[in-house]
This record gives structure tokens, sequence and C-alpha cells, in this order.
């Protein structure tokens, strides 16, 4: 089955600066990565996704990029502001005939003022 | 509009005793999910449903049970609860059908705390 693991567990960056957080896959199969943001004793939201045919995405500040032959993707947040910090969460879906996904285990980012 | 709702948001359970989550929406989407989230081990998924009628199991599916009796309903069922069920649970929901390639939109979470 597929398996994700998110790096850094922890990450503080100071406001304005940039912060990358990177999530690899087992599965060669999967085609579907979404990033979610989870603030304090909130639900998690998406933020931003991507399909195995795209290589980067981006949106304002947000952008995520997949390379399918290393089996990594990445989340990239530039300018960050206060309101950025949060947990993101990295998944990875898996293609009907065998339903599932799974997330990556969450990077805390703090953006100090 | 009120998406997607759980009931209760917290409880408190004595271990071996039977409880049901309850989760709702009211966007029509034909999938639905149960993941819990434990505190350095993020979001797993216990069970889904692609659309009514239908279920599937997740990655961490024993000891929970589920049921899709129709579009908006997907209640999660712990038969006799043990205090490793402590955690938060979260329902979701996506419009695709035959697949988990759809934005998820999740419930508020219900807290459960098995003594």
């Amino acid at each position: 089955g597929e398996n994700v693991e998110q790096h850094p567990s922890t990450l503080s960056v100071q406001e304005g600066d940039s912060a990358v957080i990177k999530c690899t896959y087992s599965d060669s199969a999967s085609n579907y990565f979404p990033w979610y943001k989870q603030e304090l004793g909130k639900r998690p939201q998406l933020i931003i996704d991507i399909r195995s045919n795209v290589g980067e995405k981006k949106d304002q500040r947000i952008a995520v990029t997949l390379n399918k032959t290393a089996k990594h993707f990445s989340l990239h947040i530039t300018e960050t502001q206060p309101e950025d910090s949060a947990v993101y969460f990295c998944a990875a879906s898996i293609p009907p005939g065998n339903n599932d996904m799974r997330f990556g285990a969450g990077t805390r980012l703090t953006v100090k003022p | 509009i009120a998406g997607i709702t759980q009931a209760p948001t917290s409880q408190i359970l004595a271990a071996g005793r039977r409880m049901t989550l309850r989760c709702t929406q009211d966007m029509r989407h034909n999938a639905m999910y149960w993941y819990r989230q434990d505190l350095g081990l993020g979001l797993r998924l216990i069970h889904y449903s692609n659309t009514a009628g239908t279920t599937g199991k997740g990655e961490v599916p024993d000891g929970y049970s589920v049921s899709r009796a129709n579009t908006d309903d997907f209640p999660l069922t712990l038969a006799s609860a043990v205090p490793s069920q402590t955690s938060v649970y979260f329902c979701a929901s996506s419009e695709g059908t035959g697949g988990f390639r759809d934005e998820q939109f999740f419930g508020p979470g219900t807290r459960l705390t098995v003594l």
C-alpha cells in the first residue's frame, strides 16, 4: 500500500521568508496529491492540489511541485505571513480499484513576525 | 447551507460501551470518509464510501464499522470502545465517484475520549 512521509515535522521561519515542505510517496500508481492546512482546533482545508500529469501548480503565494520519477512532491509558500502558521498535511491518493488516501504526519509551520 | 456536520462535538465514554458518531452532509457528495487524527500520526483513513450503499476499509478499520444507507449520512460505530480509540474523528466528503481524486471537505470533528 501507499506510504507517505513528510518533512520536516516542524518549521519556523521569519515573516517574509519562504517555507518548503517535502513529501515522498511509495506507490508509483498514485496520481493525485493534495495539501491541507489545519489551524489550531480547526478542520483541515484544502489549499492546493496537483495531479500526476502536471509538474507544477501555483496559486498566488503557494506552489506545489511534483517529481513522479523520484516520487516526491513539495509545497512552497513565499512571502510568509503570521496567518500562514498552521499544520500542513500532504496526501497521496490511489486510482480506482485501490481506493485509499494516505496522509503525511504533518508539518507545524510557525511564522514569526 | 451547513456543508458537513458531525455530532457530538465531544464525548467521554467508558471502555466497552458502544458509540455512534454521526456525520451528515448536504452537498449531495457521492463519497464520504472517516478519519482519526492522533498527535504525530496525521490523519488516518478508517472507512470510506464511494456512493450510497457501498463501503470500504481504509488504513485502520479494526474496531469500527460504517453504513451508508443514503447519500447524506455516514455514521461511524465503535461496537465496544477501547482506550486506544481515544482520538479526534473527522468525517469528510467529496464529489467524486470511484476513487479519491477530488477535494475532500472536512467536518468540524468529534473529540472522543475512552476511559
